[in-house]
């Protein structure tokens, strides 16, 4: 099944301590992205690649990291989580002009 | 002004009724446009794909674009409770990125 991964679905985590959400997709897209959702600001992006080792800066970057070392992976880091990154979390592929396919989403929550 | 407006709703329709969702946008450079369905505490889905102007009709959806007016319509017949979601409108240039701009969404009720 044609699909994008992300893990974990839930997280928890504490200010500063550093962590990893996952993404891998199956599809041997080319574009990947990740956003986050919060009440009333819609969908903002943080970053995206457009291929391996390839990486852009999307609307509210600050915070986060990303790489692109496969074309299946593209992992989120949050080096020193904050509060203010408490949201939700998608990762989306996509090939050319298509339209994206999103993850199922993760939850974060920064106490 | 943003580029992309979208009427956040809630948006109530009995069962069985012609469902219009829309959105503006201010880029004359957007060539392809998209609608995507979201239900509550999933990913949103792609629903609706189409390029430039013209219309696109998927079973009992019809997406419309209006590139001189700057607008685009979903159109939802004969509407179903689990068509309550949230539906998104996105759009992107020809070339380049072709990064998508999100409109906030708007949020569907459909009681029966």
């Amino acid at each position: 099944e044609a699909q994008v991964t992300q893990n974990p679905r839930y997280l928890i985590t504490v200010t500063g301590k550093k962590l990893t959400v996952t993404c891998s997709q199956n599809m041997n897209h080319e574009y990947m992205s990740w956003y986050r959702q919060d009440p009333g600001l819609g969908l903002r992006q943080i970053y995206y690649s457009m291929n391996v080792e390839v990486t852009d800066k999307g609307d509210v970057p600050e915070g986060y990291k990303v790489s692109r070392k496969e074309k299946r992976n593209f992992p989120l880091i949050l080096e020193s989580p904050s509060p203010n990154q408490t949201s939700l979390y998608f990762c989306a592929s996509k090939q050319g002009p298509g339209g994206y396919t999103f993850g199922s989403g993760t939850r974060l929550t920064v106490v | 002004q943003k580029e992309v407006e979208q009427d956040p709703g809630p948006l109530s329709v009995p069962e069985g009724a012609i469902v219009s969702l829309n959105c503006t946008y201010s880029n004359s450079a957007f060539q392809y446009f998209m609608w995507y369905r979201q239900y509550s505490r999933k990913g949103p889905e792609l629903l609706m794909y189409t390029y430039s102007s013209g219309n696109k009709e998927d079973g009992r959806f019809t997406a419309q674009v209006d590139k001189s007016s700057k607008y685009i319509s979903l159109f939802i017949r004969d509407s179903q409770p689990s068509d309550s979601a949230t539906y998104l409108c996105a759009m992107s240039p020809s070339g380049g990125s072709y990064i998508p701009t999100f409109g906030r969404g708007t949020s569907l009720i459909v009681h029966p």
